[in-house]
């Protein structure tokens, strides 16, 4: 099994560029989720999924959007990337929504950096 | 509102000295807790996590944390430290939706 595995691991973008951040997961969980994490500020969650077609916003949505058609794939959009946006980003699946049932799994991270 | 603090940013220890980072939570209900470490260019990884009984829990990788509900507290230790352990570790509370804290790197000194 691969796990979580996120797609490009790093990308520079200019202000008002848009690109999709990938992410598949092939232990087929449920349940799907979005993280950035900026330096000295732990994670924040953007978006999550509980399932296909299924997606709520976390702490931090604003700029961003998600889609869920698949188990398997959880891709996040940035649609007119900002500087604010710089940040590494982390995709998570799990089996069970709470933390306390199950894991999240994190993938190994992309780097966006909007210039 | 729940929250959870690292108040240290930074801890260096030397090789094989013990470790403790340190964690306090506020949360509405029982809680859950968590540690997650993250080696450079890598996703979290969970280390241990606390949902109730024992108050001393066994992770991976040779740590530990103990729950302290009279302190709010959730350190981390480890008797010896390797240099492999070099990482940023989160404590990390919640169920459904989990809050990370921001993190506390270790470095180890030779």
């Amino acid at each position: 099994n691969a796990g979580v595995t996120q797609t490009p691991k790093f990308r520079i973008l200019k202000i008002g560029q848009s690109m999709t951040l990938q992410c598949t997961q092939d232990m087929n969980h449920n349940y799907m989720y979005w993280y950035r994490q900026d330096p000295g500020m732990g994670l924040k969650l953007i978006y999550y999924s509980v399932g296909a077609g299924i997606t709520d916003k976390g702490e931090v949505p604003n700029g961003y959007n998600v889609s869920r058609s698949t188990t398997e794939d959880f891709p996040l959009r940035l649609e007119l990337a900002a500087p604010s946006q710089t940040s590494v980003y982390f995709c998570a699946s799990s089996y069970s929504i709470r933390a306390s049932a199950d894991t999240q799994y994190f993938g190994p991270g992309t780097r966006l950096t909007v210039l | 509102a729940q929250s959870v603090t690292q108040p240290d940013i930074h801890i260096t220890v030397s090789e094989g000295a013990s470790l403790e980072l340190r964690c306090n939570y506020s949360y509405g209900a029982t809680p859950y807790l968590f540690w997650y470490v993250q080696s450079p260019g890598q996703g979290l990884q969970l280390l241990l996590k606390y949902f109730s009984g024992d108050t001393l829990v066994q992770g991976i990788k040779g740590f530990e944390a103990e729950f302290k509900r009279s302190q709010s507290s959730f350190n981390l230790r480890k008797p010896s430290v390797h240099w492999s352990d070099a990482a940023e570790y989160f404590c990390a509370v919640g169920d459904d939706k989990i809050i990370f804290g921001k993190g506390t790197r270790l470095h180890i000194l030779p």
